[in-house]
């Protein structure tokens, strides 16, 4: 069974600071991985979707970068802002079409 | 723009009545939609994956006969809590899936009095 961890928990950062959200799964045949963001009492916005052939993705001051074999993923987030507070979640796609497992979330606050 | 919604966003009613949520592809026809549920700072569980024209698969310890899907066109989605309880206050959001990337609706927040 597919077990998904996020560290840290929480993470409280002041505005500027680059900052890193690691994700870990178990069983590292894996299709792809799939960073969200969850504003409170919202909803999920995809982020960045990682296949499992790719090393990293990059959108903005996002990059999410993963290793299969190791069973990793980091989020990094640089010259963070207040509007980037908000749940991280990771998740993984066992294969095409099949469920996605999630971890637990960082919750990230950026202090102006 | 927003691909998945949902309906309401918000509920509030009495324990015993049933409640009807609503998930709309509005993009794209999806013969499956998953519906997830999400209890206070905790991450999403999934309940229940719905396809179109047969019958939904059921997560283990989620009761079919309480949680009735339908899913009886390509862009629509149905969740009854049927003869809700308190402890099925929640947060309840349905996904569907584009080239192996979901797309979340916005949310239901069902509070059962």
């Amino acid at each position: 069974k597919q077990e998904v961890t996020q560290i840290p928990a929480a993470l409280s950062v002041p505005e500027g600071e680059n900052l890193v959200l690691n994700c870990s799964f178990t069983d590292s045949a894996i299709y792809n991985l799939q960073w969200f963001r969850q504003d409170p009492g919202k909803g999920l916005t995809s982020l960045l979707l990682i296949q499992s052939s790719q090393r990293e993705q990059t959108s903005g001051r996002l990059n999410a970068s993963l290793d299969k074999s190791s069973g990793r993923s980091t989020l990094y987030i640089a010259a963070s802002q207040p509007g980037d507070s908000a749940t991280y979640l990771c998740a993984v796609l066992a294969a095409s079409g099949s469920r996605l497992t999630f971890g637990e979330g960082t919750q990230l606050t950026v202090n102006p | 723009g927003a691909v998945v919604s949902q309906h309401p966003s918000w509920v509030i009613c009495k324990s015993g009545t049933s409640v009807k949520i609503e998930c709309r592809s509005l993009d794209f026809q999806a013969t499956t939609m998953f519906w997830y549920r999400q209890f206070p700072k905790q991450s999403l569980m999934l309940m229940a994956t719905s396809n179109e024209g047969s019958k939904a698969t059921y997560e283990q310890g989620v009761e079919k006969d309480k949680f009735l899907i339908n899913h009886a066109s390509l862009t629509l989605s149905t969740l009854t809590v049927t003869s809700a309880h308190p402890e099925d206050s929640s947060f309840y959001i349905c996904s569907r899936t584009r080239t192996d990337t979901q797309y979340f609706g916005p949310g239901t927040r069902l509070t059962v009095l």
